[in-house]
């Protein structure tokens, strides 16, 4: 079973501008979390989509925002890019149901860079 | 407030020697515990989980950790140390519903010869 993937993996955009960051689960599983990665705040959970609704989110300012699709692929905006906002964006997928079901999976990141 | 702490930035060990990474969280509710491994460059791979039962976990690569209640600790070991295993470790809790998991600043691994 394919792990799962996100694109582009690697970004430079300067500041002002936005970018938008996607990601594939794991067949079969219907949630998707998005992480940010910097080496001075480390992990920091950003949302989570299930059902293409946003079930959870975390401490980050309005312009960081998401979707999900009916076929569980999501992607991720940032507007108005400000030089913080270089870092090591991370998705991960769960199944929801059943056993296991915080059980995340993580794809190998998108490395975003904001001159 | 809820919390994973992991005491050690750096830790440099032997290769063939023994292995134990710190992990010390806080959190309000029954805790789901995961040690994850990152290399550079890549993703999280998940090491174990704990979710209840039997408080020592098996993990993948040879790695195992113990959770411990009264102490609030979940300690990842490893009885021989590859040079493989060189890479930064991760400790992460969350709720059982899973969502957001609230990660440790990390231990990097380093492995001499």
């Amino acid at each position: 079973k394919a792990g799962v993937t996100q694109t582009p993996r690697y970004l430079i955009k300067t500041r002002g501008q936005q970018v938008t960051l996607s990601c594939s689960p794991i067949s079969g599983h219907r949630s998707v979390s998005w992480y940010q990665q910097t080496p001075g705040q480390g992990l920091q959970f950003l949302f989570e989509y299930f059902s293409e609704t946003q079930r959870n989110k975390g401490n980050f300012p309005g312009r960081f925002s998401g979707r999900q699709f009916s076929n569980s692929r999501s992607e991720m905006n940032v507007s108005t890019l400000e030089l913080g906002d270089s870092a090591l964006y991370l998705c991960a997928s769960r199944v929801v149901e059943g056993k296991g079901n915080n059980e995340q999976f993580f794809g190998p990141g998108t490395r975003l860079t904001v001159l | 407030a809820q919390s994973v702490t992991q005491p050690d930035i750096h830790i440099t060990v032997s290769e063939g020697a023994s292995l134990e990474l710190r992990c010390n969280y806080s959190y309000g509710a029954t805790p789901y515990l995961f040690w994850y491994v990152q290399s550079p460059g890549q993703g999280l791979q998940l090491l174990l989980k704990y979710f209840s039962g039997d408080t020592l976990v098996q993990g993948i690569k040879g790695f195992e950790a113990e959770f411990k209640r009264s102490q609030s600790s979940f300690n990842l070991r490893k009885p021989s140390v590859h040079w493989s295993d060189a890479a930064e470790y991760f400790c992460a809790v969350g709720a059982q519903a899973g969502t957001a998991l609230i990660f440790g600043k990390g231990t990097t691994l380093s492995v001499s010869s």
